[in-house]
């Protein structure tokens, strides 16, 4: 597709609940990257992907965060035990080269509430 | 990565220029300017992004000073539909084997006076 599509919209889990949040890139593009974006202006960078292949994992909560991107399925985003500090709108966006002078493409995010 | 510093808001009344200033005081020589803007409730969207020399598209100018410490997105006439916040990040195209992250910053949030 010609956007980044991000699934759900909306999420709503309980403290300790599991959340997956997905995202089809652009086609043809090969680097995936997640943010999370927890204050109104401020993000924090999770991982990159270059194809399937984890590139940049030095913002992921290691030990209840996990990430993929299979080939033919859209790449995803777990959260095991949710806490109530993980609440914030997740973005995914794809470039079609990881260079530092191309343009990334954003989806419209995922909005995680933990209750 | 190399920072940069925004003012946290500006203000502009429709229909006239604005000028967003961004101070980046240690660039490397190969780091590329990237301006991205976000509108309520939506993901980042790119504006814009030069080395050096000045550009310019259909949504933007972006100024670059001469010795790359300071650059200033210009939106030549605003409207109500600009008003978002604007992020300058700063991006090296040779750091992290050429897969390098968006770093953003605070970014300025823009009002549009009508």
């Amino acid at each position: 597709g010609e956007e980044v599509a991000q699934t759900p919209k909306h999420l709503v889990r309980g403290e300790g609940q599991k959340a997956k949040l997905y995202c089809a890139p652009i086609k043809g593009h090969s680097y995936v990257f997640w943010y999370q974006q927890v204050l109104k202006n401020e993000f924090k960078f999770l991982i990159s992907f270059q194809n399937e292949n984890v590139f940049d994992e030095t913002g992921m909560p290691k030990e209840r965060f996990s990430a993929k991107c299979l080939p033919n399925s859209p790449c995803s985003l777990e959260i095991q035990a949710t806490k109530l500090e993980d609440s914030a709108v997740y973005f995914c966006a794809s470039s079609q080269r990881g260079e530092g002078d191309t343009e990334a493409f954003f989806g419209q995010g995922t909005r995680l509430t933990v209750v | 990565d190399a920072k940069t510093t925004q003012p946290n808001s500006m203000e502009s009344n429709e229909e006239e220029p604005v000028h967003l200033p961004c101070n980046h005081s240690t660039i490397s020589g190969t780091d590329y300017i990237h301006w991205y803007l976000q509108l309520p409730s939506q993901g980042p969207e790119y504006v814009i992004h030069g080395l050096t020399s000045n550009v310019n598209n259909r949504m933007a100018s972006l100024a670059i000073a001469e010795d790359r410490k300071s650059s200033t997105l210009i939106l030549h006439r605003a409207t109500l539909r600009d008003a978002a916040v604007y992020y300058c990040i700063l991006r090296d195209p040779w750091s992290n084997f050429g897969n390098e992250k968006l770093t953003f910053g605070t970014g300025t949030r823009l009002t549009i006076i009508p």
